[in-house]
């Protein structure tokens, strides 16, 4: 069974520019998670998708930040424009639909985009 | 508003010695707690996690974990160190919104 997966595993670009990450889940599980870390601190929670739908996104910074998950499969998380504080490692996730809190998330391996 | 505090960014140990990696959680209501590793290159691994069916949580590569309610840790624990537990390792706490708050994260080093 393939992990969850992520596009590109690193990427460079000048402030202003836009972004795309992309992420998919592994197949069957509906709740979809984004996380970031900026260099040498905590991992920190953006929103989560349950399908196509987003259950929270209290942890989206500002409205730079656009995730989508049309059809309830894969996600992208778009940065435009992107300033030099977006810069670190964004983490996706994502677990099964079991209606269990305490599910475990399973993470894919990270994207890390550096802003010049 | 839960909060995690994993004591001690780096951890250095010999090879063969135990491994303590140290985690206090806050929340208001009962958690779930997880601890995560990251080895070089890969996405985090769910390493155990506490659910409340038992206090004392054995997980994958012979590490456990111990909640205690009373002292609001989750310590993470090895006997005996091996040199492919050198990774980065992340405590956090689900309080029922599924998203969970991390760490800081603990990067252990194993001496030869």
């Amino acid at each position: 069974e393939a992990g969850v997966t992520q596009f590109p595993s690193h990427s460079v670009i000048e402030k202003g520019q836009t972004v795309t990450l992309r992420c998919d889940p592994i197949s069957g599980h509906d709740n979809l998670y984004w996380y970031r870390r900026v260099m040498g601190k905590e991992i920190k929670f953006l929103l989560h998708f349950v399908k196509e739908s987003k259950q929270d996104e209290s942890g989206m910074p500002n409205n730079r930040f656009l995730a989508e998950r049309t059809g309830g499969t894969y996600s992208t998380l778009k940065v435009q424009p992107a300033e030099l504080e977006d810069s670190g490692v964004y983490f996706c996730a994502s677990s099964y639909a079991t209606g269990t809190v305490g599910d475990e998330q399973y993470f894919g391996p990270g994207t890390r985009l550096t802003v010049t | 508003a839960q909060s995690v505090t994993q004591l001690g960014s780096h951890v250095s140990v010999s090879e063969g010695a135990l491994v303590l990696l140290r985690c206090n959680y806050s929340s208001s209501v009962p958690p779930y707690l997880f601890w995560y590793v990251q080895y070089p290159n890969q996405g985090l691994q769910l390493l155990l996690k506490y659910t409340s069916a038992a206090t004392l949580v054995k997980g994958i590569n012979g590490f456990e974990a111990e909640f205690k309610k009373s002292e609001t840790s989750f310590h993470l624990t090895k006997p005996s160190a091996h040199m492919s537990d050198a990774a980065e390792y992340f405590c956090a706490v689900d309080t029922g919104r599924r998203a969970l708050t991390f760490g800081s994260g603990t990067r252990l080093q194993v001496q030869p």
